[in-house]
This record gives C-alpha cells, structure tokens and sequence, in this order.
C-alpha cells in the first residue's frame, strides 16, 4: 500500500525567502505526481503535475522535482509572499489497472510572514 | 460552469439520518473521484468512476456508503445512517489530472 509522507508539517519563514517542501512515497511504481495548494475551507488547487517519465515541472515561482528511484519529490518555492501562506499537499497517482486515484500526504502548512 | 460544482457547501444533521451530496463534473470528463478529508485521517480516497465501467469502490469506508453517477456526469454520494465520525469534508475531482471541487463540509451532530 503506498504511503505519501511531507516534512516538515509546518513551515514559518519570512518573506523573500525560498523554500522547499519535501515529500517521500514507499512505491515508485507510480502514474504521476502532483503538488496541490489548499486554502482554509476551500477546495485544492493544483499546482504542478509531474508525469512519471518526467524529473520536474516549472510553473513561475514553484519547481516541482521528481526522483522515482529513491522515491522523493520537492517542492522549491522562490521568493516567497504572504500569498503564498497555505497548506500544500503532495499525492501519488497510482500505476494499477485502470485506477488513477491519488494517495496524499498530511500536508505542510505554510506561513509566510510579512 | 468551468470547474467542479459542489452541493450543499455545508451540511449538519442529525446521527441516524441520511444524506446524500452532490457533484457536477467539469463537462467532457470520464473519471470521477470521491475523498474525504477528515481531522486526523487526511485525504482519503473513496470511490472514482471511469465512463461506463463499474465503479471501483475499494475506498468506501462502510456499507452505509455508497455513490451513483448517472448518465456519466453528475455523481452523488450517499452516506446511510449518519455517525458522528463521518463528520468530514468530502471532496469530488474529475477528469486527468484531477480538478478538485471545494467540496461539502458535513457535520452530524
């Protein structure tokens, strides 16, 4: 059974700085992987998808990496904003049969401090 | 509209009693998924239909689950004899890569 797993669980830093989020998953056979962005008592957003041939994804400030071998993903964030304050998740996509849901991990909470 | 519609946005009821929630795919999506994000547990996958195949139900919690999607568009989830602990947030994503709904904020009371 795969288990996604985010360090850290909560990340404070003040503005202007880059940071990175990790994820771990225990199966590399997978479909793809996304990193999604949460707000308070909303829906998520996706932010990068990286398919399982790729090793990244660049979408403006974010850069998505993918090592399937060791079974690792991060998440670079550069020169972060207050906006950018928010829960992001990681999910595996799964590579069996005809199913593609996603397995998340619990989350990074982000803060950004102005 | 041109993402995933949720409906209620917010649902409280009483244990015991059923209820039944709402998803609106995005128009020309096949597959569809159900989560539920809950206090504790994380986001957790339910059920997720492909077209006409049948539904892979591996992630319903209890038999007092069940979803529908009729005419390969709308889904909706069932949830029989409401406990407490199914008190959560339930997600609906369609299409590949998944878009996410804002989905429904159950609590039973």
């Amino acid at each position: 059974k795969q288990e996604v797993t985010q360090i850290p669980a909560a990340l404070s830093v003040p503005e202007g700085e880059n940071l990175v989020l990790n994820c771990s998953f225990t199966d590399s056979a997978i479909y793809n992987l996304q990193w999604f962005r949460q707000d308070p008592g909303k829906g998520l957003t996706s932010l990068l998808l990286i398919q399982s041939s790729q090793r990244e994804q660049t979408s403006g400030r974010l850069n998505a990496s993918l090592d399937k071998s060791s079974g690792r993903s991060t998440l670079y964030i550069a020169a972060s904003q207050p906006g950018d304050s928010a829960t992001y998740l990681c999910a595996v996509g799964g590579s069996s049969g005809s199913a593609r849901q996603l397995t998340f991990g619990s989350g990074t909470q982000l803060t950004v401090l102005p | 509209g041109a993402g995933v519609s949720q409906s209620p946005s917010n649902k409280v009821t009483e244990k015991g009693k059923d209820v039944e929630l709402r998803c609106d795919p995005i128009s020309g999506h096949t597959a569809l998924y159900w989560y539920r994000q809950s206090l504790g547990q994380g986001l957790e996958f339910l059920i997720y239909f492909q077209g006409n195949s049948a539904p892979d139900k591996s992630g319903l919690p209890s038999d007092r689950f069940s979803a529908e999607r009729t005419g390969g568009s709308v889904s909706t989830l069932t949830i029989q004899r409401t406990q407490q602990e199914d008190s959560a947030v339930y997600l609906c994503a369609s299409g590949q890569p998944q878009h996410f709904g804002d989905g429904t904020r159950l609590s039973i009371l």
